[in-house]
């Protein structure tokens, strides 16, 4: 597609119940980032994809968060167990190189993120 | 503390006017910096990126680079009501932002 594509929009959870956010990156984008971003907040890194490999996830806040994009394509971030301090929203970015290109070329295309309210 | 660090704000100046929007950061091996705006239920979009020591202009906007003492700033010379927005600040690698710093343009 012509952007970054998430889904759900918008999300409410229960506390306990687990959620999956969905992000379909810009068609031949190598890279792929999760970002959480609480309210009046800039956004706080979580994971990093080089194709299908996570080769970072050291923002990932506990092990109740998952990441995977088993094809290289499209992602998913789970998260099991929701608490109340989980509400944010979640932005999923792409570009098309590997994120050590310093080129003013590879930067990051956000989608519209997903907003997860837990109750 | 925080990697990259953005003057708390809010900022509000008159439409016309120059908005000065600065920015620190700590890792001195960062070597690319971006400026993105948000606006309200929206997703980051960048304005600016700059990796070399000096000045860099677009259009209205003049990003300003001193590697020596960390530090970034985004100018935005005719500031229009439509600016009004979050300015985020960003050093990667990974791209880490700041805080952002709410913008206001009043007309």
């Amino acid at each position: 597609g012509a952007g970054v594509s998430q889904s759900p929009r918008y999300k409410v959870a229960k506390r306990g119940q687990d959620v999956a956010l969905r992000c379909d990156p810009i068609s031949g984008h190598v890279s792929l980032f999760w970002y959480q971003q609480a309210l009046g907040q800039g956004p706080e890194f979580l994971t990093y994809f080089q194709n299908e490999a996570q080769l970072d996830k050291s923002g990932l806040p506990s092990d109740r968060f998952f990441a995977e994009r088993p094809e290289g394509s499209v992602s998913t971030l789970k998260i099991q167990r929701t608490q109340q301090e989980d509400s944010a929203v979640y932005l999923c970015a792409s570009s098309f190189w590997d994120r050590g290109i310093v080129s003013g070329a590879n930067v990051l295309t956000f989608g519209a993120g997903s907003r997860l309210t837990v109750l | 503390q925080k990697e990259v660090e953005q003057n708390s704000g809010p900022l509000s100046v008159p439409e016309g006017a120059i908005a000065s929007l600065n920015c620190t950061y700590s890792d001195r091996g960062s070597q690319s910096f971006f400026w993105y705006r948000q606006y309200s239920g929206k997703s980051p979009e960048l304005i600016m990126f700059i990796y070399s020591n000096g000045d860099k202009e677009d259009g209205r906007f003049t990003a300003q680079l001193n590697k020596a003492s960390q530090y970034v700033s985004l100018l935005i010379r005719d500031s229009q009501p439509s600016d009004s927005a979050t300015y985020l600040c960003a050093a990667r690698d990974p791209l880490t932002f700041g805080q952002g710093t709410i913008l206001t343009v009043h007309p």
